[in-house]
């Protein structure tokens, strides 16, 4: 089972800021956060990922609280291309020796651009 | 990043009939996965293509339905065997990149069973 959770749909107008919450109550303390979109049936793309720090790439920035129970994805200025499925998925990495390379994928919530 | 090539892109298909998916990888890796995902569904693990090695599947996933082959670091199979409607899905190919791990989907390949 996912361990996240995250909203089934949201709406954002074309031009504003998309922010996707997603909880993560049980995060463990070497559980990254990742997070992907799915654009209409092609393969999931990566968007950014972060251990607790804030980070910030050319697509997105990541929001992670304190106690690292929850997160948000921003997306700063939305564009219709920008609708998807975006999938929250918290794994620790291979190399620590306590993860896997698998990413259980949950559900994702639905955002729609409107323009 | 990687770039990932999968073929065919769609396809549709007879009962009873099997289907081979390939997964072409720009650079070597050493892991390569493949997911399926049901109509409105999301992605669940079908197992993961060790070069060198047999491949290692999921609870509810079997080497006979679902048999991979990896002969080096840059290719995989999938074969979908004996299909009946329900196998109609998408199935995606991915890999693991650099020391940051992301994973990388190819396109994806659009099976429908009649």
């Amino acid at each position: 089972d996912a361990k996240t959770t995250q909203p089934p749909s949201m709406d954002c107008a074309e031009g504003r800021a998309a922010n996707l919450p997603c909880n993560h109550s049980t995060i463990s303390g070497n559980e990254y956060v990742y997070w992907y979109r799915q654009i209409h049936s092609q393969g999931p793309q990566y968007i950014i990922h972060g251990l607790k720090n804030n980070e910030t790439n050319e697509m997105a920035s990541l929001i992670i609280t304190e106690d690292r129970k929850s997160s948000t994805l921003i997306l700063p200025h939305a564009t219709l291309r920008d609708t998807a499925v975006y999938y929250c998925i918290v794994r620790a990495p291979a190399y620590s020796g306590a993860g896997s390379y698998q990413l259980t994928f949950g559900k994702g919530t639905k955002l729609s651009v409107i323009p | 990043s990687a770039v990932i090539s999968q073929k065919p892109s769609r396809d549709i298909c007879q009962r009873g009939t099997s289907l081979t998916i390939q997964c072409q990888v720009d650079s070597q890796v050493t892991m390569m996965f493949w997911y399926r995902q049901q109509p409105g569904q999301s992605l669940t693990l079908i197992a993961t293509a060790n070069q060198g090695s047999e491949a290692t599947y999921e609870s509810g996933f079997v080497i006979d339905k679902f048999p991979i082959s990896r002969p080096n670091l840059t290719f995989s199979t999938l074969t979908v065997s004996n299909m009946s409607p329900e196998d109609s899905s998408i199935y995606l190919c991915s890999v693991i990149q650099g020391v940051k791990e992301k994973l990388f989907f190819g396109s994806g390949t659009q099976l429908s069973v009649l």
